[in-house]
């Protein structure tokens, strides 16, 4: 299977505790973004990168989020001290980018729930 | 901020029958509108990215049109199955590099 996949596909927590989730996206693609959705949402940009380049955040991601991409190819996104407004669907994408930005089409994982007590 | 609305948000849908839904997003900065179908338990799965005003797509039972003047467009699904039943997403692309999208509308094929 050459899709993005994503593990772990569920996640449950205690406040205040520390988790990471984890990418791989599709081999070929140079562009993988972080969404979130959570319940009666749509999914939310929260970052991407271009390569091992974080390129952009969303205001939604604050100083608790942090997303690596170290060689490239998979990524990493932390939850410093999670809270239960932490509690969503994180899914990752992945696309390979040209000339125009957005009119790629973005393959999307099966995303991972966390639940926060 | 962004505004992508989608309507209906549910709907349900006798087999066989043919549905449409909408999507309006801003008419400006835009770059592509994409659309998703999203099941339960599965990824999103890419349906169609329309970058140009008059834009028809067609895969299959379902099609789309785009409007970009007016900051619109339709999925249709000609001919509804029970495996069509999903949450269909639509998202605009407007230059930031992430997209935006709408709530989705929960689409129910009763047999």
């Amino acid at each position: 299977d050459t899709g993005v996949s994503q593990d772990p596909r569920h996640k449950i927590t205690k406040r205040g505790q520390n988790v990471t989730f984890r990418c791989d996206p599709i081999s070929e693609h140079n562009r993988l973004y972080w969404y979130r959705q959570t319940l009666g949402q749509g999914p939310e940009f929260l970052t991407y990168f271009q390569n091992e380049a974080q390129l952009e955040k969303s205001r939604l991601l604050s100083d608790r989020f942090s997303a690596e991409r170290p060689k490239g190819s998979f990524s990493t996104l932390e939850i410093q001290r999670t809270e239960q407004g932490d509690s969503a669907m994180y899914l990752c994408a992945s696309s390979l980018a040209r000339v125009v930005s957005g009119a790629e089409t973005q393959y999307f994982g099966p995303g991972t729930r966390l639940l926060v007590l | 901020i962004l505004n992508v609305e989608q309507s209906p948000q549910s709907l349900h849908v006798q087999e066989g029958d043919s549905t449409n839904f909408t999507c309006s997003f801003p008419s400006s900065n835009f770059y592509a509108l994409h659309w998703y179908r999203w099941e339960t338990a599965k990824s999103p799965e890419a349906l169609f990215v329309m970058t140009l005003n008059g834009d028809e797509k067609k895969k299959g039972r379902i099609s789309a049109t785009l409007n970009t003047k007016e900051g619109y467009s339709y999925l249709y699904i000609k001919g509804s199955q029970p495996e069509d039943s999903a949450t269909y997403l639509c998202a605009f692309a407007g230059g930031a590099d992430g997209l935006t999208f709408g709530k989705g509308t929960h689409l129910i094929i009763q047999p």
